[in-house]
């Protein structure tokens, strides 16, 4: 079983609609939980962290998280073209003390 | 200011030459990491440092990568004789340590894309 499991996409949305990604962790000592955009070529940078069950919000951003089911999501409201991007979800394991990442989703926003 | 920095952004090398990448994380961080990724796929973990101590290093890295941090502060990655299938970004994230969960956020640099023909 992968450490990180996403599915790989591409997910296509139109304009305007919720995109939702979503991704299963294996480890349950898991702490920390992390969203990164990628654009092609670029590095990853961080849009959300969530630590604890339930939702956070920030902007046109929502995570979710439940630790019983081994479960983050990110849903992003509103999607703009500028959204189409990879998106890896991460956690922070304690035990191994090191951010192990899934191998993204791929969003397509369609104008 | 001052995200990570990394050095050079990229790199065209022959195969079997060694090269070497810098990293100059967050000044204040002093949990550095390295990583691979390569076209597909999701950031793959190589090692760790702790301030100056490399705390891990993955199974999966050949003994031709080596990595260092002699103060703490910037790092290297080197890799000897490279191949072909060393091609792929090298990327280099810091975090800080402490207590609180965003301790554990990572931020990355832009990466050295190295291509070795």
């Amino acid at each position: 079983q992968k450490e990180v499991e996403q599915n790989s996409g591409p997910l296509s949305v139109p304009e305007g609609a919720i995109a939702s990604l979503n991704c299963t962790y294996s480890d349950r000592g898991s702490q920390s939980f992390f969203w990164y955009r990628q654009y092609s070529g670029k590095s990853p940078e961080l849009i959300m962290s969530i630590y604890s069950n339930g939702d956070k919000e920030d902007g046109r951003f929502t995570a979710q998280l439940n630790k019983a089911s081994q479960y983050v999501s990110l849903l992003i409201r509103d999607s703009q073209p500028s959204d189409s991007a990879t998106y890896l979800c991460a956690f922070y394991s304690g035990g191994y003390q090191k951010v192990t990442f899934g191998t993204g989703t791929k969003l397509q926003v369609i104008p | 200011d001052t995200g990570v920095s990394q050095n050079p952004r990229h790199k065209i090398t022959k195969r079997g030459q060694n090269v070497t990448f810098r990293c100059d994380p967050i000044s204040e961080h002093n949990r550095l990491y390295w990583y691979r990724q390569t076209l597909g796929q999701g950031p793959e973990f190589l090692t760790y440092f702790q301030n100056e101590a490399q705390l891990e290093k993955s199974r999966l890295l050949s003994d031709r990568f080596s990595a260092e941090r002699p103060k703490g502060s910037f790092s290297t990655l080197e890799i000897q004789r490279t191949e072909q299938g060393d091609s792929a970004m090298y990327l280099c994230a810091s975090s800080r340590t402490g207590p609180g969960d965003r301790s554990t956020e990572a931020f990355f640099g832009q990466g050295t894309r190295l291509t070795v023909v």
